[in-house]
């Protein structure tokens, strides 16, 4: 079976510009998460969505990040402009529906970005 | 303060050796509680879960302590590729949400 899968997997973009980060969760999970990691910072939760519907969104750094989900086999994280703060590792987890397993998340492979 | 601490390292220790992580949480009320593993430059995977009575997974022993509000994991007879980082995961929101908070993790390095 496809694990979640994350495109592109590598990015390198010049200050200002935007970004678009791409997900595809495991079938039939309803939980979708977007991370970041920085060596600095770790594993930080931005935002995840229950069937297609942002629940918490509070770890967005600021305006320029957007995150959406159209359906359940698509998302999309923007970072609009970019900037050289925003370089790191952006990962994408999904999970199955409350009460049929434990809170296991799946994770992609990750976008690495770099904003020079 | 941060809601998961975890010592940095690295662990160096050789093959064979047994070696113990240690991890903190600060909301009392967290229900959920695992490790999960990050090998170099590759996304994190589920180790185990951790259950209030302990578990043992193969060399792997996780164990709980609600009162002192922290989490541990045992590694036996150290195998090569043992070596990776070890983040330790809370749900700090109890049932219901799903939302995670990682560890900076543990960095363990086994040598021959």
């Amino acid at each position: 079976d496809a694990g979640v899968i994350q495109s592109p997997r590598h990015e390198v973009t010049e200050m200002g510009q935007e970004v678009t980060l791409r997900c595809k969760p495991i079938s039939g999970h309803d939980y979708l998460f977007w991370y970041r990691q920085t060596m600095m910072r770790g594993l930080e939760l931005l935002i995840y969505f229950n069937n297609n519907v942002p629940i918490d969104d509070s770890g967005m750094p600021e305006d320029r990040f957007s995150a959406k989900m159209p359906n359940a086999s698509f998302s999309t994280l923007k970072i609009q402009p970019s900037e050289p703060r925003d370089s790191a590792v952006y990962f994408c987890a999904s999970s199955l529906p409350l009460g049929t397993s434990p809170d296991t998340q799946y994770f992609g492979p990750g976008t690495r970005l770099t904003v020079l | 303060r941060k809601e998961v601490e975890q010592d940095p390292g690295p662990f160096n220790v050789p093959e064979g050796a047994t070696v113990a992580f240690n991890c903190t949480y600060s909301n009392s009320a967290s229900q959920s509680f695992f490790w999960y593993r990050q090998d170099c430059r590759k996304e994190p995977k589920l180790l185990m879960s951790v259950y209030s009575s302990g578990n043992e997974d193969g060399r792997f022993t996780a164990q709980l302590n609600r009162a002192s509000q922290y989490i541990s994991l045992l590694i036996r007879d150290s195998k090569l590729s043992d070596s990776a980082t070890y983040l330790c995961v809370v749900n700090p929101r109890g049932t219901g949400r799903r939302a995670l908070t990682f560890g900076s993790g543990t960095r363990l390095q086994v040598q021959p």
